[in-house]
């Protein structure tokens, strides 16, 4: 089974902290994506990745930023948090191979407060 | 820009009945992947149906089953004997085909649907 582990469930932070969350994938997927979720609002995409250093804005990249150093790990970083930037974060991966049916997997989720 | 829209924020069922969630999608692609996803209360995404649009033949995954129009860009999915651990936030996604395009890999979603089972 595909596995793609956040590494922090939850997550309090101050306004103006530097915030990371990471994400690792174990299925050595080109594409990768950091997702936010708000009531109402449905997911959103923040960033996505199709290869090592690579990166594309999504539909809401203000106040974030990515790194993908390795094929396996891609971290999203928030340079200077705000309260409006609490949410639930989805990181997912996935094969660009049309054979590999073109789902994308998810992982647990990151809640991050921001006081 | 695609945009995927469902118009239901909340439905409920009885157990062992059926329920159908609608989701309509906007583009002007023709080749695509359209997902169902369930959400429960400890938010894991579990992909639920797929559906290729080149594939005239619904998808059906045991008791799931989409109704895919792709002339109307209709894509509901069909919950038969409905069970309490079906009760969950579903979404529908829309994923494009084009390996070329900067789209490619993205998932539009829509804003989900809370579906209640009740016993």
């Amino acid at each position: 089974d595909v596995k793609v582990t956040q590494s922090s469930r939850y997550l309090v932070k101050r306004t103006g902290e530097k915030v990371f969350l990471e994400c690792v994938q174990d299925m050595d997927h080109e594409n990768m994506f950091w997702y936010r979720q708000d009531p109402g609002l449905g997911l959103r995409l923040i960033y996505f990745s199709y290869d090592v250093k690579m990166k594309e804005k999504g539909d809401i990249p203000e106040g974030y930023s990515v790194s993908r150093e390795k094929k396996e790990r891609f971290s999203l970083i928030l340079e200077s948090a705000s309260t409006n930037q609490t949410s639930m974060y989805l990181c997912a991966s996935s094969s660009y191979r049309r054979s590999s049916g073109n789902t994308i997997y998810f992982g647990e989720g990151s809640w991050l407060t921001v006081v | 820009a695609q945009t995927v829209t469902q118009s239901q924020p909340e439905m409920s069922v009885q157990e062992a009945e059926t329920v159908t969630l609608s989701c309509t999608y906007d583009t002007s692609e023709s080749d695509y992947y359209l997902f169902w996803y369930k959400q429960p209360p400890s938010r894991q995404m579990i992909l639920v149906i797929r559906q290729e649009a080149y594939k005239q033949q619904n998808a059906t995954e045991n008791r799931f089953s989409v109704n895919f129009q792709k002339a109307a860009k209709s894509f509901s999915l069909k919950i038969s004997d409905s069970q309490l651990g079906d009760a969950a936030m579903y979404f529908c996604a829309y994923r494009s085909a084009d390996a070329g395009g900067t789209s490619y890999g993205k998932l539009t979603f829509g804003q989900g649907t809370i579906l209640t089972v009740h016993p």
